[in-house]
């Protein structure tokens, strides 16, 4: 496995503001992905981190929205833009690891609070 | 898209009991991964599976990937108390590499 941080753990923000959230690994990584899970909710893919590109939006979330950066192999950022209460969730990153197959293992999670 | 139905969402069972829960699709997948998630946590890695009747063992847990590829189920013996959580499958689709798509989740209670 890996050492996965996230940044904040968690916040409480304002709505109308933005938060970005870090993800950091120790190991070499082959892919990068963020999660939203909403209260007592499963987990939902909302995009995969390219490396050096934009990333790959799943159905429903948006750049604008969500953007999101992978500017190396083991970091990347997401920024939840112009917050409402309705982005109050629990925030996960995961990482692919190489030569690990399919196996995703998942950060800490930052838990947003929309006020 | 691909949807995932775990059952049950959630269970009470008394410590020592046996535990089975399942999760079914009616797509195929080629992973079948079993997550274990504490409060305040992310999810926790616990048995993956990558062949169809592919039988999984980790300490008291089993795994086992369904035979049409569409289903997996999770099995846990003598339950402990540190065994309380939700337990989530998770599964990669054949046309979509590398990506999961996660059931509901099965939350498990334990009374001592």
């Amino acid at each position: 496995s890996a050492v996965i941080s996230q940044k904040p753990s968690r916040d409480i923000c304002q709505r109308g503001t933005s938060l970005t959230i870090q993800c950091q690994v120790d190991s070499q990584v082959t892919m990068m992905f963020w999660y939203r899970q909403q209260p007592g909710q499963s987990l939902t893919l909302i995009a995969t981190a390219n490396q050096g590109s934009e990333a790959t939006y799943e159905s429903g979330f948006v750049i604008d929205k969500f953007p999101i950066s992978r500017p190396n192999l083991t970091f990347s950022t997401l920024t939840v833009s112009n917050m409402s209460p309705e982005d109050s969730s629990i925030y996960l990153c995961s990482v692919l690891l190489a030569g690990v197959g399919n196996e995703q293992f998942f950060g800490p999670g930052t838990r947003l609070t929309v006020l | 898209g691909q949807q995932l139905n775990q059952s049950p969402q959630s269970m009470f069972i008394q410590e020592g009991e046996d535990v089975s829960m399942n999760c079914t699709s009616s797509s195929i997948f080629n992973t079948w991964l079993w997550y274990k998630q504490d409060p305040g946590e992310g999810p926790v890695l616990l048995i993956a599976l990558y062949k169809a009747g592919e039988l999984t063992s980790n300490g008291r847990l089993t795994a086992q990937f369904g035979i049409t590829r569409k289903d997996s189920f999770l099995n846990i013996s003598a339950s402990i108390p540190s065994d309380v959580g939700i337990y989530f499958c998770a599964g990669q689709p054949v046309q979509r590499a590398q990506k999961l798509v996660f059931g509901q989740g099965t939350r498990l209670t334990i009374n001592p």
